[in-house]
């Protein structure tokens, strides 16, 4: 069947340090998005993609940064980790406009 | 901007109904979507209505749509201690595949 994975599912890693967040589908879909969810904020855009070598800034971009070198995988890395950037990440596909947007099981992040 | 409003918290009795309640702001929305969330769980799609829709049954959820005063609500009927979850509503923004979500309403389920 096909899927969106994500991995880790749970990694601790320290302030300053990079980090690369994967995320993987194979359904061949072109929209691909990164959220990330925290207490009291629901679900906040990060980056996003429509295609291979194509990536936009989302909500709340600023210390991430996404690459797309395939249509199956959108790595999420975050540069110099902050305390701030601890949080649940998720990430999403998309086949085309207008249509249902389905969600990887997420990864729990904790910059000390 | 684009801003979508939940209510935080709901409680309800097993065998109840539950209705959540959500606002959007951005009267161009195509699609409206509910996610359920579980606890330690990625968001799973409950359902979705199209803007031309006021209505959508699905077993035991109803979607309700109003679009002139941009509110949308989700009536789970019967509530089992197996709805208890975070529900997220959700627009569909103006670049036309982001999703714009709620801040999720926490519903709580007793016995």
């Amino acid at each position: 069947d096909a899927e969106i994975t994500q991995s880790p599912r749970h990694k601790i890693i320290e302030t300053g340090r990079q980090v690369t967040l994967a995320c993987h589908q194979t359904w061949n879909h072109n929209n691909m998005f990164w959220y990330r969810q925290d207490l009291g904020h629901g679900l906040r855009l990060i980056h996003y993609s429509y295609g291979v070598h194509d990536t936009n800034k989302g909500e709340v971009s600023d210390g991430y940064s996404v690459s797309r070198s395939n249509t199956e995988d959108l790595p999420l890395t975050l540069e110099s980790a902050a305390s701030s950037q601890t949080s649940v990440y998720f990430c999403a596909t998309l086949r085309a406009h207008g249509e249902t947007q389905y969600f990887g099981p997420g990864t729990r992040l904790l910059v000390l | 901007g684009e801003d979508v409003e939940q209510s935080l918290f709901l409680s309800v009795r097993e065998g109840d109904s539950s209705v959540i309640n959500c606002t959007y702001t951005d009267s161009s929305s195509t699609y409206l979507y509910w996610y359920k969330q579980e606890p330690g769980a990625g968001l799973q799609l409950l359902t979705y209505i199209f803007s031309n829709m006021d209505m959508k049954q699905d077993q035991r959820l109803t979607v309700l749509l109003n679009k002139k005063d941009k509110h949308l609500s989700l009536r789970i009927a019967d509530t089992q201690t197996g709805d208890s979850a975070i529900y997220f509503c959700a627009e569909l923004g103006q670049a036309g595949t982001a999703l714009i979500f709620g801040k999720g309403t926490t519903l709580s389920v007793s016995s």
